[in-house]
């Protein structure tokens, strides 16, 4: 079926360190792609999503590239700050199922 | 602009006792979706509705159900609680034809005791 897998967390970062969460993904189909972040004690929000292959998802700073060929949709921001600790996404959805898969989530920890 | 309403954000239980969630999704979206999160975990889909209907099931306990109402809310029943349904439970909703692009509430945190 399919499924999502991300690096594990906790990954702590200095302000202004360049940030990298890999994500890649196993599914039947051509799934969209999506990055969720979820602050302490609030809901997820979306952070950027691709629907196709070589597609580029960017928001806030944060970008990522569906690539079909690796099955990644890696997580990239060039200069991370202490308002981005959060936990991140990676999700999908499409293929053969009509639900968000989420992956297990990664904490970011961005220190001053 | 609006967002997904739950309530309440916070709901005590003890252990063999039934709680009610409720979910006012986004105006003009047309599917509602319950997700449970357990510490540190990621949102395990539930359940969802389509114009009311129900459309998709997940790892929803049988002792759980749910329902979407004319005016397009939904509550999440839950009876005989276990201390293990202790956690976040969210309703997002989706706009019509934006695939996997939904929009989460900021959750119930229910506490089994």
């Amino acid at each position: 079926g399919n499924s999502v897998t991300q690096m594990e967390g906790p990954v702590t970062l200095s302000e202004e360190a360049f940030l990298t969460i890999n994500c890649t993904y196993t599914a039947t189909g051509y799934p969209s792609l999506f990055w969720y972040v979820q602050y302490p004690g609030e809901g997820l929000q979306l952070l950027l999503k691709a629907t196709k292959a070589d597609d580029k998802g960017s928001n806030k700073g944060f970008e990522a590239t569906y690539r079909k060929e690796t099955t990644s949709f890696h997580l990239e921001k060039g200069s991370v700050q202490v308002s981005d600790s959060a936990v991140y996404f990676c999700a999908l959805y499409g293929g053969a199922t009509n639900k968000l898969i989420f992956g297990t989530g990664t904490l970011l920890a961005v220190q001053p | 602009a609006a967002g997904v309403i739950q309530s309440p954000r916070h709901l005590i239980k003890e252990k063999r006792e039934t709680a009610t969630l409720k979910c006012y999704p986004i105006p003009r979206h047309d599917t509602v979706y319950w997700y449970q999160q357990g510490p540190g975990q990621d949102p395990q889909f539930l359940i969802s509705f389509y114009e009311k209907m129900q459309s998709d099931k997940g790892s929803i306990p049988d002792r759980f159900s749910a329902q979407q109402f004319s005016d397009y809310h939904s509550e999440l029943n839950m009876s005989s609680l276990e201390l293990g349904d202790s956690a976040l439970y969210f309703c997002a909703s989706r706009p019509l034809g934006r695939g996997g692009e939904q929009f989460f509430g900021p959750g119930t945190r229910l506490t089994v005791l």
